[in-house]
């Protein structure tokens, strides 16, 4: 696509389920981040992958946070036993070299 | 990882006005860009500048690399350039570290 497109856009969930995010890249972008942005706060990173080299996953905050890219395009963000600290924006960009961001989505956890 | 200092933290400015914004970094980078995101969250890429100095419109950029900073000037401010801007730097494993942003209102 012409752009990166992430869904859903708003996720709303009860503390306790999992949630699952999606992000399609720029087709043949090699490079996929997530990154989170909790309200009013800077880029927090997630987690990068480039091509078939192993995920790099410093930054992911807890063993509940788990992603996956197939194919080297679609990735999946998975949150498993959401809590509330987990509410934010969580933003997903290809590359390379210069970063296309999508609009994010909105997580909610009630 | 690299840190990344941004400068100032909140900008004011009245419409038509100039505006420089810095960004310093810790360490050698082969990736810096400058990011806009708008009120409505949406981050748009502005520039990818590891070295060298860029112009688009009324925005251009510079980074001076062996002194480990970018500077990001905007010209004849808008109101529609409020929001925050973000540089973001790389190193050798290519994890962007963004720094936490400046954010601009631009008065009418």
């Amino acid at each position: 696509g012409a752009g990166v497109s992430q869904s859903p856009s708003n996720k709303v969930t009860e503390k306790g389920k999992d949630v699952e995010l999606r992000c399609d890249p720029i087709s043949g972008h090699t490079a996929l981040y997530w990154y989170r942005q909790s309200l009013g706060q800077g880029l927090e990173f997630l987690i990068y992958f480039q091509g078939n080299s192993a995920p790099d996953k410093s930054g992911l905050p807890s063993d509940r946070f788990s992603a996956e890219r197939t194919g080297g395009s679609v990735s999946t963000l998975t949150i498993q036993r959401t809590q509330q600290e987990d509410s934010a924006v969580y933003l997903c960009a290809s590359s390379p070299p210069q970063s296309t961001f999508g609009s994010g989505t909105r997580l909610t956890v009630v | 990882g690299i840190q990344v200092e941004q400068s100032p933290p909140d900008l004011i400015l009245q419409e038509g006005a100039n505006s420089t914004l810095r960004c310093n970094f810790s360490d050698s980078v082969n990736n810096l860009q400058w990011f806009h995101q708008n009120p409505w969250g949406q981050l748009i890429n502005l520039f990818y500048i590891p070295s060298g100095t860029k112009q688009n419109g009324r925005l251009s950029a510079t980074t001076v690399a062996t002194e480990r900073y970018s500077l990001l000037y905007i010209s004849s401010s808008q109101t529609t350039d409020s929001g925050v801007y973000f540089c973001a730097v790389s190193g050798g494993d290519y994890k962007l570290s963004f720094g936490a942003g400046t954010t601009v209102t631009v008065r009418a």
